[in-house]
């Protein structure tokens, strides 16, 4: 089983700035077969990004993904009010069980 | 609109038995994997499994195996997930997600999952 590590488990930050995150794998994917999302209270979560760097549909370019093999970043570049959320990263690289982080929470500061 | 709904909250006793839904629109259902991921209160989320409804080809996280089915009716493009006995620790909420997904041969490669239902609350309670 691949095991997904995501630090922090809090990132409090404010308004326009820059929110990186990390998502650790227990060993190495090919960078096609991570994911992330994004999900608010109440709400069902939303792919942000797929092949570690793809934004998904209707994503804003403020969005970005990077990383290869163990070690994966999605990056917001300036956060928006909407973007204070919980974000989950997903491997697909262990069929077929494929594990989610567990968690970054954005917060405001 | 591409779009998954899904069947309404449930309430249900130890016990009890319990099928919900996830009907899709908007696209070519027979042709996508679904899948079921599952949020217990105030946690994050767990991949349960996947089908194909093409032919009902199905693929499980051995932490759900045997725990719970999942079905699918491509004619009436619909997907489900069924328990025979349900615990208190199946108090959870349920979304059904379509997968993004590419064949190679015999192989299916996948993802993200691009389009996700509302989920369903499920309440297991005496």
């Amino acid at each position: 089983e691949i095991v997904l590590t995501q630090s922090p488990g809090t990132l409090s930050l404010s308004p326009g700035d820059r929110a990186t995150l990390s998502c650790r794998a227990s060993q190495s994917i090919s960078s096609s077969f991570l994911a992330w999302y994004q999900q608010k209270p109440g709400q069902a979560p939303r792919l942000l990004i797929y092949g570690a760097s793809s934004r998904a549909t209707g994503i804003p370019d403020r969005f970005s993904g990077s990383g290869s093999g163990t070690d994966f970043t999605l990056t917001i570049s300036r956060l928006e009010p909407e973007d204070f959320a919980v974000y989950y990263c997903q491997q697909f690289g262990s069929s077929p069980l494929f594990t989610f982080g567990p968690g970054t929470k954005v917060d405001i500061k | 609109e591409v779009q998954l709904v899904q069947s309404g909250p449930e309430v249900k006793k130890p016990g009890e038995s319990l099928k919900i839904s996830c009907k899709g629109s908007g696209y070519t259902f027979p042709s996508y994997w679904i899948g079921w991921v599952r949020q217990m209160p105030g946690k994050g989320l767990e991949w349960m499994g996947i089908i194909y409804p093409g032919d009902s080809d199905t693929r499980y996280s051995p932490s759900f195996e045997g725990q719970v089915t999942i079905s699918a009716d491509k004619s009436n493009s619909i997907a489900y997930l069924q328990w025979r006995s349900l615990k208190a620790s199946d108090t959870a909420i349920y979304y059904c997600a379509r997968h993004i997904s590419s064949r190679w041969y015999d192989n299916y490669h996948f993802y993200g999952m691009d389009v996700w239902g509302q989920g369903t609350t499920v309440t297991v309670s005496s």
